[in-house]
């Protein structure tokens, strides 16, 4: 089993819509947990991070954590073309700074 | 502006040659520092840990001995690909945390490698 599953896509999203990107990870141990945003060709950026259970709302960006399932997720909302990329999860090793990344999901907003 | 830089940002060398990619924190010390492959359509994969001042901790499957890492300063971390094949083409990027600025991971640009 992989330890941070991402459903690969691509999930394509009319322009203003809510984008919906899911992740799951298998070590209940995981603390931390990150979303980055990746353009092609290009080192990825930070878009959030979250450690409670719950909800973590940035802007257009909203992170929600349930650790009881074992699940992440990110909001866009007012999807803009722009937002297109892939968009890796990514989950620290306990007491590390090491991530653990997803294979990514490509989300495609189309206007 | 970048907190973590590498270099070169991208490099073509010819096959059996070794190639040397720097990751530089700009700003801050970095006793630890991490480097990662990614091939295209694909994820982050981490390689391995570079430890300031000690032996670089490798991930399983990597090799540690045609990936070379040193971490001689608490500012630089260097990746060389020994005798490169171009099976070994890919997006390098190193990555590492200030902790005075929080748990934010920073990442460097990326280093593109093509073995011909």
């Amino acid at each position: 089993q992989k330890e941070v599953e991402q459903n690969s896509g691509p999930l394509s999203v009319p322009e203003g819509a809510i984008a919906s990107l899911n992740c799951t990870y298998s070590d209940r141990g995981s603390q931390s947990f990150f979303w980055y945003r990746q353009y092609s060709g290009k080192s990825p950026e930070l878009i959030m991070f979250i450690y409670s259970n719950g909800d973590k709302e940035d802007g257009r960006f909203t992170a929600q954590l349930n650790k009881a399932s074992q699940y992440v997720s990110l909001l866009i909302r007012d999807s803009q073309p722009s937002d297109s990329a892939t968009y890796l999860c990514a989950v620290n090793i306990y007491n590390t700074d090491k991530l653990i990344f997803g294979t990514g999901t490509r989300l495609q907003v189309f206007p | 502006g970048a907190v973590v830089s590498q270099h070169p940002s991208w490099v073509i060398c010819k096959s059996g040659t070794s190639v040397k990619i720097e990751c530089r924190s700009l700003d801050f010390q970095a006793t630890t520092m991490f480097w990662y492959r990614q091939f295209p359509k694909q994820s982050l994969m981490l390689m391995a840990t570079s430890n300031e001042g000690s032996k670089a901790t490798y991930e399983q499957g990597v090799e540690k001995d045609k990936f070379l890492i040193n971490h001689a300063s608490l500012t630089l971390s260097t990746l060389t690909v020994t005798s490169a094949h171009p099976e070994d083409s890919s997006f390098y990027i190193c990555s590492a945390r200030d902790p005075p600025r929080g748990n934010t991971i920073y990442f460097g640009e990326g280093s593109w490698l093509t073995v011909v």
